[in-house]
């Protein structure tokens, strides 16, 4: 069975500062692994997906990589803005087949103070 | 936001009632998934549907239902509910030409008293 662990549970960080959070999943097999943002009471929103096959995936200040082999995903932000404070969600396409079902992580509650 | 709409967002219900919540979506996409999010627990998988009249099980599916007779309808069912169903209920579809991107409907909250 799939586990998806989420460090640091919460992070505070200056606005400007850039900051990693880590994904580590339990079984390499996975299709791909997609990050999410929530808001508080909100959806989830669709950051970055990266395909089993890929190292990263970037968009805009943002940077996901994967290693398979080690099990883990980090999502890099650069030059950290208050907007970014919310919840970041990973979770593994995994299952057998490639529309997935999803395994999430518990999240990193990520707070950018000005 | 893939044109995913939930209905109700909001309800509170009787413990032992039924409850059907919908999910609607406008661009005919083939996949379909319930999650409920729950605090300490994350984001659970409770059915997916893979077409019409095609549905499974995900994690935790006891206690709930779905159908899905048309491919923009998926419909969650709660045929009596509990306490331990108070939840905030996600729909999401899956993109198969975008690497089975998921993405989620705005929620429902559920309160069972």
């Amino acid at each position: 069975k799939q586990e998806v662990t989420q460090i640091p549970a919460a992070l505070s960080v200056p606005e400007g500062e850039n900051l990693v959070l880590n994904c580590s999943f339990t079984d390499s097999a996975i299709y791909n692994l997609q990050w999410f943002r929530q808001d508080p009471g909100k959806g989830l929103t669709s950051l970055l997906l990266i395909q089993s096959s890929q190292r990263e995936q970037t968009s805009g200040r943002l940077n996901a990589s994967l290693d398979k082999s080690s099990g883990r995903s980090t999502l890099y932000i650069a030059a950290s803005q208050p907007g970014d404070s919310a919840t970041y969600l990973c979770a593994a396409n995994s299952g057998g087949t490639s529309y997935g079902k999803l395994t999430f992580g518990q999240g990193t509650i990520l707070t950018v103070h000005p | 936001d893939a044109g995913i709409t939930q209905s109700p967002r909001h309800k509170v219900t009787e413990t032992g009632t039924p409850v059907t919540l919908r999910c609607h979506q406008t661009e005919n996409h083939r996949y379909m998934y319930w999650y409920r999010q729950d605090p300490g627990h994350g984001l659970r998988l409770i059915h997916y549907s893979y077409g019409v009249k095609d549905t499974d099980k995900g994690e935790v599916s006891d206690g709930y239902s779905v159908s899905r007779s048309k491919t923009e309808d998926f419909l969650l069912t709660l045929e009596s509910a509990t306490s331990s169903q108070t939840s905030v209920y996600f729909c999401a579809i899956s993109v198969a030409q975008g690497w089975y991107e998921q993405y989620f409907g705005p929620g429902t909250r559920l309160t069972v008293t």
